[in-house]
């Protein structure tokens, strides 16, 4: 089966910019995250989706961070404006059901570098 | 709230040689624990999990790890390293209800030939 596909694989943007990316996930599976990957250190959940449904977005900096998964779905993350702390992976996964012991399925991230 | 954190950020070993990956977690109730590995450029994969069935889980690649209730630990083993194990492993927790999933900060293991 396909996995988990994201896009673009490189950004690279200067600060008060926007951009957006893209994830699709793994066909049939009900949840999606978000995580940042700031470089030395483990992924951070920003927003967790059940279908096209907010579950936890408690760390999503919601001043400029924003998400959707509309049709319940590929999901959207954006970032308006970004900072200079913002360059990291960014990382999608997704699982099924949705459950804490599910396994996620990551997809190969994309890197945001703010100048 | 749950949290995990992972003793030493880099770990060398020799081929051959038994790799021991530290992670210890806070949490207050039974948590499940994950581990996952990391090659470069490469996403997140899943080597192992414990969800509250045997306390010994065994992964791919040869590893494996203990859920240790008394020392809130879950290190990862493998007797034998391999130069392909040679990545950035992370050990994550997660709450009864499918959110507040965390990971640790990583251990980035070297393989000595």
């Amino acid at each position: 089966e396909a996995g988990v596909a994201q896009s673009p694989r490189y950004k690279i943007i200067e600060k008060r910019q926007s951009v957006a990316f893209w994830c699709n996930p793994i066909s049939g599976h009900a949840t999606l995250y978000w995580y940042q990957q700031i470089l030395g250190q483990g992924p951070k959940l920003l927003i967790q989706f059940q279908n096209n449904g907010v579950v936890d977005d408690s760390q999503l900096p919601k001043d400029r961070f924003s998400a959707e998964r509309l049709k319940g779905v590929d999901s959207t993350l954006k970032i308006q404006p970004a900072k200079l702390e913002d360059s990291a992976v960014y990382l999608c996964a997704s699982s099924s059901p949705g459950l804490a012991t599910d396994t996620q399925y990551f997809g190969p991230g994309t890197r945001l570098t703010v100048l | 709230a749950q949290s995990v954190t992972q003793l030493g950020s880099h770990v060398s070993v020799s081929e051959g040689a038994l790799v021991l990956l530290r992670c210890n977690y806070s949490s207050s109730v039974p948590p499940y624990l994950f581990w996952y590995v990391q090659y470069p450029n490469q996403g997140l994969q899943l080597l192992l999990k414990y969800t509250s069935a045997a306390t010994l889980v065994k992964g791919i690649n040869g590893f494996e790890a203990e859920f240790k209730k008394s020392e809130t630990s879950f290190h990862l083993t493998k007797p034998s390293a391999h130069m392909s194990d040679a990545a950035e492993y992370f050990c994550a927790v997660s709450g009864y209800s499918g959110n507040q999933f965390y990971f640790g900060t990583g251990t980035s293991l070297t393989v000595i030939p």
